[in-house]
């Protein structure tokens, strides 16, 4: 099966960078995924990385290490509307299924 | 980009009765789709996977019997509460791969919230 820990809250200010980590013990995996959810909306896809390294999206940067079971998405220049919550997720080579992390609560303070 | 639409999208029932909430997809089609349910503050939890033409897969833990889940063309599926209890007030999400689309194409509809009462 596959699980995937995230830190459960994170805060920063305007203009910030924040890092949110995502560890994950899995049995076989397409690639990381990342997905955006403002409360109470649907998740929406922000980035994927299929291989090692970062993948640039705009002030969004994601990066993965297979070897070391590690990823994470990098947000620049935070703004307000930033703040939300934010799931790594894989999509499993067995089952074809997507499985989301635990979740990280970004809060942006001015 | 591609959309998947959801229907209704809050409902609000008394505990015992039977809630149907539709998931299209707009724009392509999809030969599967997947039913998630998210719990306040936690994480889309996958409930079951929808085959068309074909029985929907469970995950372990979730009753087949109480959430009936329909797939009958490529642009439609359906998830029924049979039976709701307040337990089962959540939001439910429905997610659709284009069977056309890259390995990582999968869309998520505006959920439902479910209110028991």
């Amino acid at each position: 099966g596959q699980s995937l820990e995230q830190p459960s809250e994170v805060t920063a200010v305007e203009g910030a960078i924040v890092q949110i980590n995502c560890t994950y013990q899995t049995s076989g995996f397409y690639g990381l995924s990342w997905y955006q959810q403002h409360d109470g909306g649907a998740p929406t896809f922000l980035s994927y990385n299929a291989l090692d390294g970062l993948e640039e999206t705009g002030r969004f940067s994601s990066f993965l290490s297979r070897s070391d079971s590690y990823g994470y998405l990098l947000l620049q220049e935070l703004q307000m509307k930033d703040s939300a919550s934010y799931f790594c997720a894989v999509r499993d080579e067995d089952t074809d299924k997507l499985i989301f992390g635990t979740g990280t609560r970004l809060q942006v303070f001015p | 980009g591609a959309v998947v639409s959801q229907h209704p999208s809050r409902v609000i029932c008394k505990s015992g009765t039977s809630v149907k909430i539709e998931c299209r997809s707009l724009d392509f089609q999809a030969t599967t789709m997947f039913w998630y349910r998210q719990f306040p503050k936690q994480s889309l939890m996958l409930m079951a996977t929808s085959n068309e033409g074909s029985k929907a897969t469970y995950e372990q833990g979730v009753e087949k019997d109480k959430f009936l889940i329909n797939h009958a063309s490529l642009t439609l599926s359906t998830l029924t509460v049979t039976s709701a209890h307040p337990e089962d007030s959540s939001f439910y999400i429905c997610s659709a791969r284009d069977s056309g689309g890259a390995q990582e194409t999968q869309y998520f509809g505006p959920g439902t919230r479910l209110l028991v009462l």
